[in-house]
């Protein structure tokens, strides 16, 4: 499968614990997205990396959240001292870019919060 | 005001009808746009890029109005598959993409 993985699929967790997030994006892409989507809304943009650098965090983001990317391949969302406003689907998306240009995004399939 | 903004319906429209969607977009500085589909608890996923000229493929037409900053979606014969909420999207340059909240479709026999 060569598109965009995400793991978990779903995360049940407790309010107050962290929570980690993964996203594989294609192999070629050099551009990672974050984003979060509730019920009857669009996806809301979180952050943003071109390579391993994070060049675009959206105001939404607080200091409770944090991404990675390491060697500018796979990228982990974490969340710290989760609150129940915190659930929704994680959706991550990977591009290729160059500049001011941008291609399609494609999309993962999600991780699920769900935070009781 | 909305960074893109699109009427969420629902359109409710019988199989085989012409509907057309409309979305706005307020940064002038943004040059790439897309139209996405998204099934019920499923990931968005692409269905058309929207060119100046306007393009079509199949059943599907977009159209881009830079002067106004209006971008259509035009589905013609409408399948029971087309049932879906659909996503404009919007790339400002060296920036990020811009989603609407969707417009919901669907289509009845």
């Amino acid at each position: 499968d060569t598109g965009v993985s995400q793991d978990p699929r779903h995360k049940i967790t407790k309010r107050g614990q962290n929570v980690t997030f993964r996203c594989d994006p294609i192999s070629e892409h050099n551009r990672l997205y974050w984003y979060r989507q509730t019920l009857g809304q669009g996806p809301e943009f979180l952050t943003y990396f071109q390579n391993e650098a994070q060049l675009e965090k959206s105001r939404l983001l607080s200091d409770r959240f944090s991404a990675e990317r390491p060697k500018g391949s796979f990228s982990t969302l974490e969340i710290q001292r989760t609150e129940q406003g915190d659930s929704a689907m994680y959706l991550c998306a990977s591009s290729l870019g160059a500049g001011a240009d941008n291609t399609e995004a494609f999309f993962g399939q999600g991780t699920r919060l769900t935070v009781v | 005001r909305k960074e893109v903004e699109q009427d969420p319906g629902p359109f409710n429209v019988p199989e085989g009808a012409t509907v057309a969607f409309n979305c706005t977009y307020s940064n002038s500085a943004s040059q790439s746009f897309f139209w996405y589909r998204q099934d019920c608890r499923k990931e968005p996923k692409l269905l058309m890029s929207v060119y100046s000229s306007g393009n079509e493929d199949g059943r599907f037409t977009a159209q881009l109005n830079r002067a106004s900053q209006y971008i259509s979606l035009l589905i013609r014969d409408s399948k029971l598959s087309d049932s879906a909420t659909y996503l404009c999207v919007v790339n400002v340059r060296y920036s990020t993409l811009t989603f609407g909240k969707g417009t919901m479709l669907l289509v009845s026999p």
